[in-house]
């Protein structure tokens, strides 16, 4: 079995601040690991995935995420936070040989200005 | 990415009834999936929908409550049937491309249904 949690229901930074959506992960092999973003009532949009390799994987529109095998983790990361950036998140895990995408309950980012 | 489309974008239906949601893509992919999202919580998959054979369901999920077809690499739909207003959601379709992205999902933008 496999599962996500996001342990925050909400972040809220300063415009400019750093930014940070916390993701732990459990899967009994090998996790390819996902970031996804929701806007208003748009479809989610893929940021950023680690399958293998660097544990510093960089993505869509500055994020980035580190994937940690000791703590399970997978937190998404922004240097410098936009207003824009205020959106649903979304972290996903699937093991590898599935296809099947096991989504975390979502975090909701406001950044205000 | 793949460009994904679905018909209807929203949808309000009256309990008892069924609808017909359509997810195209701009190209050839081999493997489709169909989400739920219910208010205010996260995606869950209903089934997988493969080209040429039975669309695979996850548990919770039954084909007669949501008949799928995919009579072809770039089309599938996805029924809800027999509507209540527990069925009220936002469905999804994506697709995993492949070849230079793997692992990737992609997704449409999404169905809202509404069952009144």
């Amino acid at each position: 079995a496999q599962s996500v949690a996001q342990p925050e229901d909400q972040v809220n930074v300063a415009e400019g601040n750093p930014l940070t959506v916390k993701c732990t992960y459990s899967v009994s092999g090998n996790p390819y690991l996902f970031w996804y973003v929701q806007y208003p009532n748009r479809g989610l949009q893929f940021l950023l995935k680690y399958i293998t390799g660097d544990n510093l994987v960089k993505g869509s529109y500055g994020f980035e995420a580190e994937f940690n095998k000791s703590q399970t983790s997978f937190h998404l990361k922004k240097p410098s936070a936009l207003v824009s950036d205020s959106a649903l998140y979304f972290c996903a895990v699937r093991d590898k040989g599935d296809y099947k995408l096991s989504f975390g309950a979502g975090t909701t980012v406001t950044v205000r200005a | 990415s793949a460009v994904i489309s679905q018909k209807p974008s929203r949808d309000i239906c009256q309990r008892g009834t069924s609808l017909t949601i359509q997810c195209q893509v701009d190209s050839q992919v081999t493997m489709m999936f169909w989400y739920r999202q219910q208010p205010g919580q996260s995606l869950t998959l209903i089934a997988t929908a493969n080209q040429g054979s039975e669309a695979t369901y996850e548990s919770g999920f039954v084909i007669d409550k949501f008949p799928i077809s995919r009579p072809n690499l770039t089309f599938s739909t996805l029924t809800v049937s027999n509507m209540s207003p527990e069925d009220s959601s936002i469905y999804l379709c994506s697709v995993e491309e492949g070849g230079g992205r793997p692992y990737e999902q992609y997704f449409g933008p999404g169905t809202r249904l509404t069952v009144t």
